[in-house]
């Protein structure tokens, strides 16, 4: 089947406006986790999702940012009043479940964001 | 505080064996788990380590050592498609922490 997706591919935007980011897992998925890599950086973790519910958001940098997951399935990553330093690729991944997180994560290609 | 430690960069030649070190010191441990990512793309899982030992899988190997804190990704008979940056990732109870990666250079 499908492998998960993100939506936009690219998105450019001016500081202070809000921006929403797609992600679609792959079907059945019950996991799902948001990460933000910068240039030349590693990953880093942002929030995760099991079925609806993300039980830890203490990873999202700022109150700036919300996530929300609805029908276990699609979810968006929420920016409000963007600033130059939120310029990344969003990544998105989901794994079958999320028992501890050593199940295989399946990433897709990314949102790459850029605030001017 | 958190946090792993893998070298920024290696080299190495086509048809060798390379090994890329991490070290992790965190609070709470289940796994290691390693990816790889090519220029411009995603991230692909590799490996994952929740026992001591090695686990192999076709020319990569995975290597943990809990006592130690410590892993390896040991790549053998290396292709030029091996050119990417890999990430050792440390899972527990409540998230996941990446090493800022290692690019691997590979001449032929």
């Amino acid at each position: 089947g499908a492998g998960v997706s993100q939506s936009p591919s690219n998105k450019v935007t001016e500081k202070g406006k809000d921006v929403e980011l797609r992600c679609d897992p792959i079907s059945g998925h019950t996991a799902l986790y948001w990460y933000r890599q910068s240039l030349g950086q590693g990953l880093e973790f942002l929030i995760y999702f099991q079925g609806n519910s993300a039980p830890d958001k203490s990873g999202l940098p700022s109150d700036r940012f919300s996530a929300e997951r609805t029908g276990g399935s699609v979810s968006t990553l929420t920016i409000q009043r963007t600033q130059q330093e939120d310029s990344a690729v969003y990544l998105c991944a989901s794994s079958t479940s999320n028992r501890d997180f050593t199940d295989t994560q399946y990433f897709g290609p990314g949102t790459r964001l850029t605030v001017l | 505080g958190q946090s792993l430690e893998q070298p920024s960069e290696v080299t190495a030649v086509e048809g060798a064996i390379v090994q890329i070190n991490c070290t992790y010191q965190t609070s709470g441990f289940y796994g290691l788990s390693w990816y790889q990512q090519h220029d411009g793309g995603a991230p692909t899982f590799l490996s994952y380590n929740a026992l001591d030992g090695l686990e192999e899988t076709g020319r990569f190997s995975s290597f943990l050592s809990r006592s130690d804190s410590y892993g390896y990704l040991l790549l053998q008979e290396l292709q030029m498609k091996d050119s990417a940056s890999y990430f050792c990732a440390v899972s527990s109870a409540s998230k996941i922490i990446f090493g800022s990666g290692t690019r691997l250079s590979i001449r032929p």
